[in-house]
């Protein structure tokens, strides 16, 4: 059974103050890992998509990572403005390539 | 464009009630989605469509039917609301293809049922 896991549940930062947040993943074949962003009462927004092992991508403070079991969001001097909740999903392959799981995120807050 | 539009924003339903919840893209994406979220559990994928006229059960389908006549929308049914229904609902549409797929996601409707 496809699985998203993810660490920690709730992190609090001060603002400058950088760190990472997991997604581990157990998918019968992955066709792409995802990461969004959620505030409250909002819809999930896009932030990444990767696709293979060894992929990065940037975007301002945020940088995200993929291994063949994990991913990372690496958050480099967070601004309280980044405080949201992250979710990770994934892609499995299938008949239509339409499986997406979720994890249940990742509540950041970013004090000043 | 306004991108994935949903309706009703809350709404609350006595148990045994039907309703439609409302969803509808400007974005020309052949795929859309129907996801609900439980606190501290991530979106489960109710049904998906690929195009017009074709539709498949998700994760979590029982409870809940879809149709899609157009491209543009996709409203998603519960027919006799159970408690078991409270939740977030979230629409969402991509192009679906292989190195373009990231979902856009609607506002979400908030439903208690009662």
């Amino acid at each position: 059974e496809d699985q998203v896991t993810q660490s920690p549940e709730a992190l609090r930062l001060q603002e400058g103050e950088s760190s990472s947040l997991n997604c581990s993943y157990t998918v019968s074949g992955l066709r792409g890992l995802f990461w969004y962003r959620q505030d409250p009462g909002k819809g999930p927004e896009f932030l990444f998509t990767l696709y293979s092992a060894g992929e990065e991508k940037e975007k301002e403070r945020l940088k995200a990572t993929l291994t063949k079991k994990e991913s990372f969001l690496h958050i480099t001097a967070p601004k309280p403005e980044d405080s949201a909740t992250y979710l990770c999903a994934v892609q499995a392959e299938d008949n239509y390539g339409q499986n997406f799981v979720f994890g249940p995120g990742t509540r950041l807050s970013v004090l000043p | 464009n306004a991108g994935v539009t949903q309706t009703p924003k809350f709404r609350i339903l006595k148990i045994g009630q039907s309703m439609t919840l409302q969803c509808a893209q400007d974005m020309n994406h052949n795929y859309m989605y129907w996801y609900r979220q439980d606190p501290g559990m991530g979106l489960k994928l109710i049904y998906y469509s690929v195009g017009a006229g074709i539709t498949d059960k998700g994760e979590v389908p029982n409870g809940y039917n879809v149709s899609r006549s157009t491209t543009e929308d996709f409203p998603l049914r519960l027919e006799l609301a159970a408690p078991s229904q409270t939740s977030v609902y979230f629409c969402a549409s991509s192009y679906g293809t292989r190195k373009d797929n990231e979902q856009f996601f609607g506002p979400g409707t908030r439903l208690t049922v009662l």
